[in-house]
């Protein structure tokens, strides 16, 4: 199945460092790519991107998507302990209902 | 708390038995989808319905696993002479295109 990869797996950071995760991806007929952050159980929605080059911004955390390279990006500044979490990346594709989630990356901010 | 309930929480069972979970979703959501998530790993698609419709299932979900909605409310998903493979938390979700509200889950551990 088309994969979805995300890097680094684990972080280690302290507050105020500012963190960029990756998350590449392989799809036909790609329609989007999203973002989600699961801090104990439920993953909670971030971001949806169906754009190349169109910055979506929530708070101190941004993404953007380039489907040329078929890669997102989200970065975290002023990082926080509350940022701590695991960060999903998964995409959808035309047709289908389902996404497909990367492994994750596991997300520790020291005071 | 997202507003799609799950039960139960956790469940232990023995090898051989059946188990059932229940989901409650977003009253105003028309569409709900079934993900199964084990440790390190992001969660993966198993079923989505729309309303009472089963549209689409995983073709990793054997025939041990049942899904249904009734009336389009609330669903059940049913795993029928559980293997020890099948210990994952099970989570619910409803919303569209990618921007699922998920409910906390329920745990199965298979003995």
């Amino acid at each position: 199945e088309d994969k979805v990869v995300q890097s680094p797996l684990s972080l280690v950071v302290h507050e105020g460092d500012t963190v960029t995760l990756n998350c590449s991806y392989e799809v036909t007929n790609f329609r989007s790519l999203l973002w989600y952050k699961q801090e104990k159980k439920a993953p909670t929605f971030l971001f949806m991107l169906t754009s190349s080059g169109i910055e979506k911004k929530s708070g101190r955390l941004s993404s953007i998507l380039d489907k040329k390279e078929l890669f997102s990006i989200l970065n975290i500044t002023a990082t926080q302990t509350g940022d701590s979490a695991v960060y999903l990346c998964a995409r959808t594709q035309g047709g289908s209902e389902k996404l497909v989630f990367g492994k994750g990356t596991k997300l520790t901010v020291n005071p | 708390d997202t507003g799609v309930s799950q039960d139960p929480r956790h469940k232990i069972t023995k090898r051989g038995q059946n188990v059932t979970f229940r989901c409650d979703p977003i009253s105003e959501h028309n569409r709900l989808y079934w993900y199964r998530q084990t440790l390190g790993q992001g969660p993966e698609f198993l079923t989505y319905f729309q309303n009472e419709a089963q549209l689409e299932k995983s073709r990793l979900l054997s025939d041990r696993f049942s899904a249904e909605r009734p009336k389009g409310s609330f669903s059940t998903l049913e795993i029928q002479r559980t293997e020890q493979g099948d210990s994952a938390m099970y989570l619910c979700a409803t919303g569209r295109f990618g921007e699922l509200f998920f409910g906390e889950g329920s745990r199965l551990t298979v003995l």
